[in-house]
């Protein structure tokens, strides 16, 4: 059963620093995985998906890498800002199923 | 468009009361998914629709009850509901369903049985 842990829970940064958030996943064979973001009680925004095929994605100030062969995936957060704060949810789609196994989440709050 | 959109934002209701929750796009996906997301939790899969029949059934009670009526648009009844159903109902779309699909998701229905 594929199992996707986030680390940190939360964390804290002043404005203006570089992030990463981290995730990892106990099952290799994903056929890609999927950063999002959730701000509180909406839905989720769609933010960068990397397929199994791909080491890295890049939109603006975020970029995600993969290596599948370890399990783990990063969302690196350039220059965050204070509308940065949310919460990343990190999933991976694996296998022959429809299902997306999604992480407990990392709950960002940058501070002006 | 990368729009899906849900109707009602928020519902309350009491537990013999029956209603339905509404999703709907626009992006010629032939693939929609029904997610229940409890606070500070991530989202559960519930049900999976693939050109327009179901296909994924979570084991969830019958007391949710899934319609498809075309490739746009996916219903959930509600019927006999319990407190603990309180919850963010999410509706998410794809090309297709599995493989390597990205997953587009509406901004939920806050749901509150009383």
């Amino acid at each position: 059963k594929q199992e996707v842990t986030q680390i940190p829970a939360a964390l804290s940064v002043p404005e203006g620093e570089n992030l990463v958030l981290n995730c990892s996943f106990t099952d290799s064979a994903i056929y890609n995985l999927q950063w999002f973001r959730q701000d509180p009680g909406k839905g989720l925004t769609s933010l960068l998906l990397i397929q199994s095929s791909q080491r890295e994605q890049t939109s603006g100030r975020l970029n995600a890498s993969l290596d599948k062969s370890s399990g783990r995936s990063t969302l690196y957060i350039a220059a965050s800002q204070p509308g940065d704060s949310a919460t990343y949810l990190c999933a991976v789609h694996g296998g022959s199923n429809y299902k997306l196994t999604f992480g407990k989440g990392t709950l960002l709050t940058v501070n002006p | 468009d990368t729009e899906v959109t849900q109707t009602p934002k928020h519902l309350v209701m009491g537990m013999t009361n029956k209603k339905s929750l509404k999703c709907e796009q626009h992006m010629g996906h032939r693939a929609m998914y029904w997610y229940k997301q409890k606070a500070k939790k991530p989202p559960e899969l519930m049900f999976v629709y693939s050109y327009e029949k179901l296909s994924i059934n979570e084991s969830v009670p019958s007391r949710f009850s899934p319609e498809c009526p075309n490739s746009s648009l996916l219903n959930l009844h509600l019927h006999a509901l319990q407190p603990e159903d309180s919850a963010l109902y999410l509706c998410a779309s794809s090309l297709f369903a599995g493989g390597s699909y990205e997953q587009y998701f509406g901004p939920g229905t806050r749901l509150t049985v009383t």
